[in-house]
């Protein structure tokens, strides 16, 4: 089945660590999000990639770096710079080319604790 | 960029009643998408509606890119209806989000 698989679904960070969550599709979509909700609250963009090797800054960037090596994966490492990281960590895809279909689909989501 | 205004913030309705969420932008709409929030956070596609009007089941949205509005109407609702609903607009291959509608819906 195509879809977008994240990874782990839950994840404890102690204070100082830098943790890396996992977010592979199979939809051979071109972009890919990672995307921060706290509770009660929408969701708010991390970073962003619409092509292998590329990568932009959302609207929350700081404490966070990603990469973008393969179509399929983009990982997002929460750096011990990040001060408040707890929170629901959501990765998504859409294509990128204009001309087709641009609807987004969602992982399952991590959510990440400071211990 | 493009701001997404939702309302209700909260709703809450007898099992059987029927619902209508906004979402307003405050630019013109390129592509819009509604979605629903399980209870396990995961954020399951209702729509993908432009522009127009789309039915599925006992759910319908419409949006007027023109106007800048979308809606959302959930018809007879169900206990399982329950939990968050967002609309996000996506410009430049970014979706921006509302903050949300929470809808809960008692037997």
């Amino acid at each position: 089945d195509g879809g977008i698989t994240q990874s782990p679904k839950y994840l404890f960070r102690k204070e100082g660590q830098n943790v890396t969550l996992s977010c592979e599709q199979n939809l051979n979509h071109d972009a890919m999000y990672w995307y921060r909700q706290d509770p009660g609250q929408g969701l708010r963009l991390i970073y962003y990639s619409q092509i292998v090797n590329d990568f932009q800054k959302g609207d929350i960037a700081e404490g966070y770096s990603v990469s973008r090596e393969k179509k399929e994966s983009f990982p997002l490492t929460v750096t011990s710079a990040q001060k408040n990281p707890t929170a629901f960590y959501l990765c998504a895809s859409t294509h990128r080319r204009p001309t087709m279909n641009t609807e987004a689909f969602f992982g399952q989501g991590t959510r990440l604790t400071v211990v | 960029g493009i701001q997404v205004e939702q309302s209700p913030p909260d709703l809450i309705l007898q099992e059987g009643a029927n619902s209508t969420l906004r979402c307003n932008f405050s630019d013109s709409v390129n592509n819009l998408q509604w979605f629903h929030q399980n209870p396990w956070g995961q954020l399951i596609n209702l729509f993908y509606i432009p522009s127009g009007t789309k039915q599925n089941g006992r759910l319908s949205a419409t949006t007027v890119a023109t106007e800048r509005y979308s809606l959302l109407y959930i018809s007879s609702s169900q206990t399982t209806d329950s939990g968050v609903y967002f609309c996000a607009e996506g410009s430049n291959y970014k979706l921006t989000f509302g903050k949300g509608t929470l809808l809960t819906v008692n037997p």
